[in-house]
């Protein structure tokens, strides 16, 4: 365990499912972020939270809803998703958002739409 | 935007040997780059973080180095080892983007016993 937990691992969901991947550090961080992974395509970073709110989001479709109840802590919801959502979602945190380096990243969870 | 790219995509060495993995990118205004592991169906382990001001970090059998003229930077592995078997991304932190790393899509390692 690297210290950022996701659950679940796998996730397989129909396109008219509603569920939740969750993300968890007892790092200390003040940041967190979802990224998502696509095969042969970049890391693309999804959501960035600081402090519980949100500083970034990345033009992500509105079938995504990140939610940061406390700086532990970091959803996302998911529903109505697309069969192309179908990717590696990886929470990562940080000491601050501002400075970049010093993430820790979860495992992932990796997510089919069908 | 900023691109990264990485050459080459997979890559299969005999244990032992010396290799090279190569990370471009189109805007030089660059804060930093790193390079990360990762290991299949696991998320990234930050190997070696390169500031803009330097040239290169070393750590154990890894080497990075950092041209940013070029928009070029390289991950050296020294005697390769089985375990070294993962893929490899690079990212760099652009000036004018806030917060946002800009992955490349990675080099897969193989390294045959």
């Amino acid at each position: 365990e690297t210290g950022v937990t996701q659950t679940p691992r796998h996730l397989v969901m129909g396109m008219t499912n509603k569920k939740s991947l969750k993300c968890e550090q007892h790092l200390g961080h003040n940041a967190m972020y979802w990224y998502k992974q696509s095969a042969k395509k970049p890391l693309e970073l999804m959501f960035v939270y600081s402090l519980e709110e949100r500083v970034e989001n990345n033009s992500v479709p509105s079938r995504f809803s990140p939610e940061c109840p406390n700086s532990s802590h970091l959803f996302l919801h998911l529903h109505t998703l697309q069969p192309e959502d179908s990717a590696l979602y990886l929470c990562a945190s940080s000491q601050d958002h501002l400075v970049g380096y010093g993430y820790t990243f979860g495992s992932g969870t990796r997510l089919t739409v069908v | 935007k900023q691109e990264v790219t990485q050459i080459p995509a997979a890559l299969s060495v005999p244990e032992g040997e010396n290799l090279v993995l190569n990370c471009s990118f189109t805007d030089s205004a660059i804060y930093n780059l790193q390079w990360f592991r990762q290991d299949p169906g696991k998320g990234l382990t930050s190997l070696l973080l390169i500031q803009s001001s330097q040239r290169e970090q070393t750590s154990g059998r890894l080497n990075a180095s950092l041209d940013k003229s070029s928009g070029r930077s390289t991950l050296y592995i020294a005697a390769s080892q089985p375990g070294d078997s993962a893929t490899y991304l690079c990212a760099v932190r652009t000036r004018g983007t806030g917060n946002q790393f800009y992955f490349g899509t990675g080099t897969s390692l193989t390294v045959i016993p």
